[in-house]
């Protein structure tokens, strides 16, 4: 039973497309995250939503919109496609906000390729 | 602006020996560190974790060690296994989360 699951796992799309990756979590966490694996394999954060609300946005461009219908849930849509969008993208989500010794759960992450 | 490294992208290791992967970071803010395990096509999962207030902590196989002068810590796996090979990702946090870019360990029977 996948605590973090997110869809789909592999994407490939031509450029100028839009695109949405869905996340789900049955952990019963209140703050959800996506972060982006990138060509130099950093893991970094894109955006951070706590109880549906956005706590983080990590000047991500505006392609780029999450969507929170529940705290269950963090959708990503990518508008306009580029070559650069290509990465894996990680849903996480943690029990709470804010705190250091936060554990995050991530998914297995989604392989985003644009041609 | 990298605040968290792992200058070592790979790493090979006889089974049975030790492991010792590092971290340098560069914000003294960190208040927090851990070490997250990831297998190919899997999301990265916790592993261990330690407090800046601390300067060891032990679970098992798994030893993190911060040295907050230096700025550095490391993880050692004693004794290395097989299923230990995998990537190793350092990260720290003061309320945000932040990754190196990884360490990939290969324990050789």
């Amino acid at each position: 039973d996948t605590a973090v699951s997110q869809t789909p796992k592999y994407l490939v799309t031509q450029m100028g497309n839009d695109k949405s990756i869905k996340c789900e979590q049955n952990l019963g966490h209140d703050t959800m995250y996506w972060y982006k694996q990138d060509s130099k394999k950093f893991l970094k954060i894109m955006f951070s939503y706590n109880n549906k609300e956005l706590i983080i946005n990590e000047t991500v461009p505006n392609r780029f919109s999450p969507k929170s219908p529940d705290k269950a849930h963090l959708n990503l849509h990518i508008n306009s496609l580029e070559l650069g969008d290509s990465a894996v993208y990680f849903c996480a989500s943690s029990q709470v906000y804010g705190h250091s010794g936060n554990t995050i759960y991530f998914g297995e992450g989604s392989w985003l390729t644009v041609v | 602006d990298q605040q968290v490294k792992q200058n070592s992208p790979s790493l090979s290791v006889q089974e049975g020996r030790i492991s010792i992967l590092n971290c340098d970071y560069t914000n003294s803010m960190f208040d927090y560190f851990l070490w997250y395990k990831k297998y190919p096509a899997e999301g990265p999962t916790f592993l261990i974790s330690i407090s800046s207030i601390k300067d060891k902590n032990e679970d098992g196989r798994f030893t993190v060690f911060l040295n907050k002068s230096a700025k550095h810590l490391s993880l050692h796996i004693v004794p290395s296994q097989p299923g230990d090979s995998a990537v190793y990702f350092c990260a720290a946090s003061t309320q945000k989360l932040v990754f190196g870019q990884g360490t990939r360990l290969t324990i050789n029977p």
